[in-house]
């Protein structure tokens, strides 16, 4: 059974960044069949595209979010990683990595338990 | 980019009941690729129905899915406890992906 686990700080300071890793287990990262994404939900609130990465590095971020995102792969740990830059309290949310089906911003099937970040000083 | 509206924002329904849960589009999500997520409170949403009518693997065929174009529904044909939840429709037609606000089925 796939398995996704995130880990990073729970508490960002504004204006710097935020990192966080998603390890997986229990299957390859290293198929041409899914992209690897980074989803976020506020706080009592709906959920928001942040981007994803296939195995070979290839990119795709949601514009509103382009400027200050970067997500990259390890394939030999089996991670992939999320950095946020220049965050504000806006960016407060739990932050989940999941497996997308194809590519981009497709259907995400196996999801990590998700772990909350609080931009604060 | 394409909003998606999901109504009623709260459904209360005893168990057995069926539910039917609305997603509308801003416009026409390209080739029906419609989404829907179960998610639980403190959960990580579920992956229930793609392709608008497509049940994802493993999931009970009392969830269904139908719709084209901008008007979508999610059917529960008869609710179980653990069915009780908040679901979010996903359109991935056109980019950037969006998600719905959610409804909340919850028990009445």
């Amino acid at each position: 059974q796939l398995q996704l686990q995130e880990s990073g700080p729970g508490l960002v300071r504004p204006s710097e960044t935020l990192s966080l890793t998603c390890t997986v287990s229990g299957g390859s990262i290293s198929s041409s069949s899914f992209y690897w994404g980074w989803i976020r939900q506020p706080p009592g609130k709906g959920l928001e595209w942040i981007g994803s990465i296939s195995y070979t590095g290839n990119t795709w971020y949601n514009s509103s979010l382009k400027s200050r995102v970067t997500i990259s792969v390890d394939t030999s740990k089996k991670q992939f990683s999320l950095q946020l830059n220049s965050v504000t309290a806006a960016d407060t949310a739990v932050y989940y990595c999941a497996r997308v089906l194809r590519y981009f911003d497709w259907p995400l099937d196996y999801w990590g338990q998700g772990t909350l970040v609080t931009v604060s000083s | 980019e394409i909003v998606l509206t999901q109504s009623p924002g709260t459904l209360s329904l005893s168990p057995g009941e069926r539910a039917t849960l609305s997603c509308r589009a801003s416009q026409s999500v390209t080739s029906n690729y419609l989404a829907w997520y179960q998610q639980k409170p403190g959960q990580a949403p579920r992956f229930l129905i793609y392709g608008a009518s497509s049940r994802a693997t493993g999931i009970p065929d009392r969830f269904s899915g139908s719709g084209s174009g901008t008007d979508f529904t999610l059917t529960i044909s008869r609710l179980e406890p653990e069915d009780f939840a908040v679901y979010y429709c996903h359109q991935y037609g056109n980019s950037p992906g969006t998600f719905g606000q959610g409804t909340k089925v919850e028990i009445k």
